[in-house]
């Protein structure tokens, strides 16, 4: 059962406009959401986080937004920049259990 | 190192031998996790060990996966008579663990596993 999902599995934007990333989950125990990003060849590396308590945070050009009714979060990336081109996984946890999305592979164009 | 490393990082495996995937975490991190990644989905879970305890194995998906971390530092995945459908990337990911749900998991690179 997929808990966590990212129903785009890509995303092309250009260079200096919003990125959006968009994630859906289906268990309300999950406690703390987060976003990796991943290059080729490389493991994925944490980007920002946000805890249930909050409906937002920001970090730099990295804004997360949670939507708790709705199961919902999403990655805002402005101004978007050729480099943030990877795949995103949104991810969920619960104490130690964590589930990831399938990944968004986003593409920023110069 | 200052990361995660994890080796070999490609092995190519012929249905039914069997392999062992090293992860060597951050110095000093309680916590260590597996996870098995499949073309185009997004890893998902198979053990976690907090030192040497294995405190969750639930998501190793047969009896042919094993997981190890004797002295509580670097861990060994191994699997035994592989299958075609076990070709997939394992990430090793470690955390320094301080109770607190926002203990940040470090990745390695991974190991890619072809299975032929």
């Amino acid at each position: 059962d997929q808990q966590v999902k990212q129903n785009s599995p890509s995303l092309s934007v250009q260079e200096g406009r919003i990125s959006i990333l968009n994630c859906d989950y289906t268990n309300s125990m999950f406690d703390y959401f987060l976003w990796y990003k991943k290059y080729p060849a490389e493991g994925p590396t944490f980007l920002i986080s946000i805890s249930s308590i909050k409906d937002k945070n920001e970090d730099g050009r990295f804004t997360v937004f949670l939507n708790k009714s709705a199961k919902h979060l999403s990655l805002h990336i402005v101004p978007s920049q050729p480099g943030d081109s990877a795949v995103y996984f949104c991810a969920a946890r619960n104490n130690n259990d964590m589930r990831f999305g399938a990944g968004t592979r986003l593409t920023v164009k110069p | 190192g200052a990361g995660v490393s994890q080796s070999p990082r490609y092995k190519v495996a012929k249905r039914g031998q069997d392999v062992a995937l090293r992860c060597d975490p951050i110095s000093g991190h309680v916590s260590l996790f597996w996870y098995q990644q499949a073309l185009g989905q997004g890893p998902e879970f198979l053990t976690y060990f907090q030192n040497e305890a294995q405190l969750d194995k639930s998501g190793l998906p047969s009896d042919r996966f094993f997981a190890e971390r004797p002295e509580g530092s670097v861990s060994t995945l191994k699997i035994q008579r592989t299958q075609q459908e076990d070709s997939a990337v394992y990430l090793c990911a470690s955390s320094s663990y301080s109770g607190g749900m926002t203990d940040e998991q470090y990745f390695g690179p991974g190991t890619r596993l072809t299975v032929t």
